[in-house]
């Protein structure tokens, strides 16, 4: 299957600070990605669709001033998670949309976010 | 999107086959059934998906009944590597078509 990767697979840091998580699809264009957030015992929830070129698109809910998504290039969107709070400590995953391929979308390994 | 309704777990010895039912009975006619499962604090895998026709391919068969409403996912041998939480999701098959995990299939394959 197709690559994508993300980075860093884990951060701790201090609260107040903002973060930024990269997710790259490293053998195909991608022009909708997705960024999901998972807590310990439960499922994967969407948190946002990234389209190239253009804003996010939020999931009710999430809120978009803290949860910010750039989707600079075919191949790149990044999260950051600005003035991050303990309550943020989650694992982020996101995924790319391949159209070429069946329109599958591809899981990057994730990225443990841990605010002291 | 449809919701699907999964078993929350199921056991499996090493060596036989794994069937993962899913439920998905308000599919509607233009969307998928995906597959996914997700191993312990790693990202999901994508294992297979299929609109109405049996799917099969190195990792999995999906059969899907003739009305759509149901399919099950079988692993032909399971492995101790197979134990992971299974995804049934629904999907539209679009640029922008989403996946809304559910709380998926817990299945432990045991020695």
């Amino acid at each position: 299957g197709a690559v994508v990767s993300q980075h860093p697979s884990r951060v701790i840091c201090k609260s107040g600070t903002s973060v930024k998580i990269e997710c790259r699809s490293l053998d195909f264009q991608a022009t909708t990605m997705f960024w999901y957030r998972q807590f310990p015992k439960q499922s994967l929830m969407l948190m946002a669709t990234s389209n190239e070129g253009s804003k996010a698109t939020y999931e009710q809910g999430v809120e978009k001033d803290k949860f910010l998504i750039n989707h600079a290039s075919l191949t790149l969107s990044t999260l950051t998670v600005a003035s991050a709070h303990p309550e943020d400590s989650s694992f982020y995953i996101c995924s790319a949309h391949y159209r070429l391929a069946k329109n599958i979308q591809y899981f990057g390994a994730g990225t443990r976010l841990s605010v002291l | 999107d449809a919701k699907t309704t999964q078993p929350p777990s199921m056991d499996c010895a090493e060596g036989r086959a794994a069937n993962l039912p899913c439920n998905h009975s308000t599919i509607s006619g233009n969307e998928y059934v995906y597959w996914y499962r997700q191993i312990h604090s790693q990202g999901p895998q994508y294992i297979i998906h299929g609109l109405k026709n049996n799917e099969t391919n190195e990792m999995a068969s999906l059969i899907i009944t003739e009305d759509r409403k149901s399919s099950t996912l079988i692993l032909p041998h399971a492995t101790l590597r197979d134990t992971a939480v299974y995804y049934c999701i629904v999907r539209v098959v679009a640029e922008g078509g989403k996946l809304i995990f559910g709380q998926g299939t817990e299945l432990s394959v045991k020695p």
